[in-house]
């Protein structure tokens, strides 16, 4: 079955520490995103990608690192400089312009 | 900048309809897709819809598009406690081709 796969689905990190989110997809997408969900919010933008070994900084993008070395992987690293990173991370995949979102199952970050 | 809002929550019982509402602020909107998320989970598209078109429907679902007020609304026809969930509301702009979401609202379906 083609479909995105994030791991781990929960996450626990000391503070200081850099911790990598894994986002997998096997439906030959050219797009790849990185939303981040906090309670009562809407989704907010952390990177994208649009083609292999290509991205860009989204709305939030501070404290956070990417990358496209392959078309099925976009790891999420965050790192020491985010100041609240405990939220819901949740990727995404699309085949590009108008065409809808596919997303993953999320990862729950903790960081205590 | 772009904006997309939603009602944070709203009550119905079962059999009853649902509409969950939604405004954006972007007139370049050309797509206007609703989601659905079910706790711990990610986000499931239920339907979408195009700038030329006023209404879409899908068995249960309607959607309802005024683009002159930049109003869309989804309705749930014969609601179900398993309806229960967090519908977003997300605006693409052809412009700028990002995805704006809104706040998401919660349904709460009583039996």
């Amino acid at each position: 079955d083609g479909g995105i796969t994030q791991s781990p689905k929960y996450l626990f990190r000391k503070e200081g520490q850099n911790v990598t989110l894994s986002c997998e997809q096997n439906l030959n997408h050219d797009a790849m995103y990185w939303y981040r969900q906090d309670p009562g919010q809407g989704l907010r933008l952390i990177y994208y990608s649009q083609i292999v070994n290509d991205f860009q900084k989204g709305d939030i993008a501070e404290g956070y690192s990417v990358s496209r070395e392959m078309k099925e992987s976009f790891p999420l690293t965050v790192t020491s400089a985010q100041k609240n990173p405990t939220a819901f991370y949740l990727c995404a995949s699309s085949i590009g312009g108008r065409s809808p979102l596919h997303f993953g199952n999320g990862t729950r970050l903790t960081v205590t | 900048g772009e904006d997309v809002e939603q009602s944070l929550f709203l009550s119905v019982r079962e059999g009853d309809s649902s509409v969950i509402n939604c405004t954006y602020t972007d007139s370049s909107s050309t797509y206007l897709y609703w989601y659905k998320q079910e706790p711990g989970a990610g986000l499931q598209l239920l339907t979408y819809i195009f700038s030329n078109m006023d209404m879409k429907q899908d068995q249960r679902l309607t959607v309802l598009l005024n683009k002159k007020d930049k109003h869309l609304s989804l309705r749930i026809a014969d609601t179900q406690t398993g309806d229960s969930a967090i519908y977003f509301c997300a605006a693409g702009s052809s412009n700028t081709g990002k995805l704006i979401f809104g706040q998401g609202t919660t349904l709460q379906v009583k039996p």
